[in-house]
């Protein structure tokens, strides 16, 4: 059974960094590129990053470019995200999710990440 | 980038059936999405991905009520049988040029 299991969120002050982090099992972590999408409050989902298999290609939309970094470990079946310079409005759910032929064919349930003061 | 656009909310009634649309924008109808359903306070879960052609591939467990089927732009969810568990939102998705994007959601209520 395929399990995306998301950790790290919680409570920063704008300006802050965190990490979350998400441990993949049941299916052949190397082999899929892996994603963060995060869902603010009341609000839909909104893709943040992606990165392939192998760590060749990495993409970011325009709302985190620069401060935000992906990563994963195959070794570890891990994924990574990095979040630096944090503003109000990254507060949201982050999920992790796997992507086969290019679409998100599993999720996470989520790890809530909060900007406040 | 495409755009995908779904009506913000759509209503039946229990054992009725209804369908959901996502419109690709002008000179992306060709493109394979997926659709989501997010229940209230719970994740996402993917449901199945459908091509142009209305040929569609669902996930795992997903009941035989969900079929997708497509028409030009347009890419269709049919639910049948509507259940009370059926109420949620629901996504479509695709990718291009280095991007995933997402439709704003369709709230289904389950009358």
């Amino acid at each position: 059974e395929v399990q995306l299991v998301e950790s790290g969120g919680g409570l920063v002050k704008p300006g802050g960094s965190l990490r979350l982090s998400c441990a993949a099992s049941g299916f052949t972590f190397s082999s899929y590129s892996m994603n963060w999408v995060r869902q603010a409050p009341g609000k839909g989902l909104e893709w943040v990053s992606s990165i392939s298999s192998s760590s060749s290609y990495i993409y970011y939309a325009d709302s985190v470019k620069g401060r935000f970094t992906i990563s994963r470990d195959n070794a570890k079946n891990s994924l990574y995200l990095q979040m630096n310079s944090l503003r109000a409005e990254d507060t949201a759910v982050y999920y992790c999710a796997r992507a086969a032929a290019y679409l998100i064919d599993y999720w996470g349930q989520g790890t809530l990440v909060t900007v406040s003061s | 980038q495409p755009v995908l656009t779904q009506s913000s909310s759509a209503s039946a009634s229990l054992g009725s059936s209804v369908k959901l649309t996502c419109t690709l924008s002008s000179g992306h109808s060709s493109y394979i999405i997926a659709w989501h359903q997010q229940q209230p306070g719970k994740a996402p879960r993917y449901l199945m991905k459908l091509e142009g052609s209305g040929s569609y591939n669902k996930g795992s467990g997903v009941p035989d009520r969900f079929s997708g089927s497509s028409s030009g732009a347009d890419r269709y969810l049919t639910i049948s049988n509507l259940q009370s568990e059926d109420e949620a939102d629901y996504y479509c998705e695709t990718w291009d040029s280095n991007t995933r994007v997402f439709g704003g959601g369709t709230k289904l209520t389950v009358l």
